[in-house]
């Protein structure tokens, strides 16, 4: 079955480089996604890879995907105070079945300190 | 922009009581979506409506039902509420089934079973 591993907390300092990490096991995995969860919110799509990528940037964001090794990163540069919250890897499900639900890990919490 | 709305935001019942949580997106959205949030196990599906008139379960629909009241409303209603549903609850939609339909989620609802 699938199953999404996050670490559970990183601390940076603001203005230093954020990197979380993911690994799944679904090898069949189509697309890989990062969301942002702010305090008392649901949750936004950040970004999203493809799995015939290897990298992914979108203005701060960096996604690299190693698919050999089924890991995801998310590097966040220049990482501000606003950045803190909790950061969840999710991967899509059986695309040939039409049935569109996505696998969540258990999140990173990002504490930004000043 | 209200997106997807839920309610109530915050929600106590005792053991076997029944409710409703209530969800409503006002974005056009074909497919709807019903999360519960853990600590320490991200979000896990219990149902989706990929579209109006259509339900199906998730990875954890025991102990819950779903109606798909129009294109809008999609709720979910604990018959017999146990403490094992503690949890907050999020509703999401997206566009369609497809892969790069992004979800957009509600802000959630806390539910405290005693």
């Amino acid at each position: 079955g699938e199953d999404v591993e996050q670490s559970l907390f990183l601390s940076v300092r603001e203005g230093d480089s954020s990197v979380i990490n993911c690994t799944y096991t679904d090898s069949s995995s189509t697309y890989l996604y990062w969301y942002k969860q702010e305090p008392g919110a649901g949750l936004q799509l950040l970004t999203y890879i493809f799995s015939n990528m290897d990298m992914k940037q979108d203005q701060r964001l960096t996604v690299l995907l190693n698919k050999k090794d089924k890991h995801l990163s998310l590097r966040i540069a220049d990482t501000q105070t606003g950045d803190s919250a909790i950061y969840f890897c999710a991967e899509s499900m059986s695309p040939d079945t039409g049935r569109r639900a996505l696998t969540f890990g258990s999140g990173t919490r990002l504490q930004v300190q000043p | 922009n209200a997106g997807v709305t839920q309610t109530p935001k915050f929600q106590v019942l005792k053991t076997g009581q029944s409710m409703t949580l209530q969800c409503a997106q006002d974005m056009n959205h074909n497919s709807m979506y019903w999360y519960r949030q853990d600590p320490g196990m991200g979000l896990r599906l219990i149902y989706y409506s990929a579209s109006e008139g259509t339900t199906d379960k998730g990875e954890v629909p025991n102990g819950y039902n779903v109606s798909r009241l129009n294109k809008r409303e999609f709720s979910l209603r604990l018959e017999s509420a146990a403490p094992s549903q503690t949890s907050v609850y999020f509703c999401a939609s997206s566009a369609g089934l497809g892969l790069l339909s992004p979800l957009h989620f509600g802000n959630g609802t806390r539910l405290t079973v005693t």
